[in-house]
């Protein structure tokens, strides 16, 4: 069973545009929402990360937009830049039991176009 | 540091051979984790230690899959034997016990079993 579920598959946004990638969960305990951003050939690393208590988070162009009655979080990336072209993955722990338990979503392909 | 190390970056065998991955983490990581990933499942945790001692196997998809960490600077990943359906990428990942709930992923090993 997939307790994260992230949508969609893949994404091609123009230079400038703005990405928004969605995700939803399923376990009402988890408390930690990360995302992951990973560029072909490396490991994934933390992008930026929410905690159920805010709504939203916003790091430079990074925005995580949180709806817990939904169970939803999205990641929007303003100003999308080539560079920005990547995988990207949503994920949810709990903080309880360590935030060992990473269930990730299955990822989406990022590509901004010049 | 030099982040996460992980041994051979590329691996490829032939169906029933031994298969041994490695990992140092990051010094001073209280915690490391195996991942692996495949374009149908995504990523999947197999194993994470804490202190060196395996606290989650339920990942390990069979006994073909073992894993030590023998000491705070050193992990194996083994499967044996190998089939073609465990070709993927395989990540290992470090974290410290306090702190931040990042994981740091190393650069993976893709391995390819003919």
């Amino acid at each position: 069973q997939q307790q994260v579920k992230q949508s969609p598959q893949s994404l091609i946004v123009q230079k400038g545009g703005i990405s928004i990638i969605n995700c939803a969960y399923e376990n009402t305990a988890f408390d930690y929402f990360p995302w992951y951003q990973q560029f072909p050939g490396k490991g994934p690393a933390l992008l930026i990360a929410i905690r159920p208590d805010v709504s939203e988070k916003k790091e430079g162009r990074f925005t995580i937009s949180f709806n817990k009655s939904a169970k939803q979080f999205s990641l929007h990336i303003m100003d999308s830049q080539p560079g920005d072209s990547a995988t990207y993955f949503c994920a949810a722990t709990l903080i309880q039991t360590g935030a060992n338990n990473l269930f990730f979503g299955t990822g989406t392909r990022l590509t901004v176009i010049p | 540091d030099a982040g996460v190390i992980q041994s051979p970056r590329h691996e490829v065998t032939e169906m029933g051979q031994e298969v041994t991955l490695r990992c140092k983490p990051i010094s001073g990581h209280n915690s490391l984790f195996w991942y692996r990933q495949t374009m149908m499942r995504g990523l999947e945790l197999l194993i994470y230690f804490n202190n060196n001692v395996p606290i989650d196997d339920s990942g390990m998809p069979e006994d073909r899959f073992s894993a030590k960490m023998p000491n705070a600077s050193f992990s194996t990943l083994k499967i044996q034997p190998s089939e073609p359906r465990d070709s993927a990428v395989y990540f290992c990942a470090s974290r410290p016990d306090r702190g931040p709930y990042e994981q740091y992923f190393g650069p993976g090993t893709r391995l390819t079993v003919t």
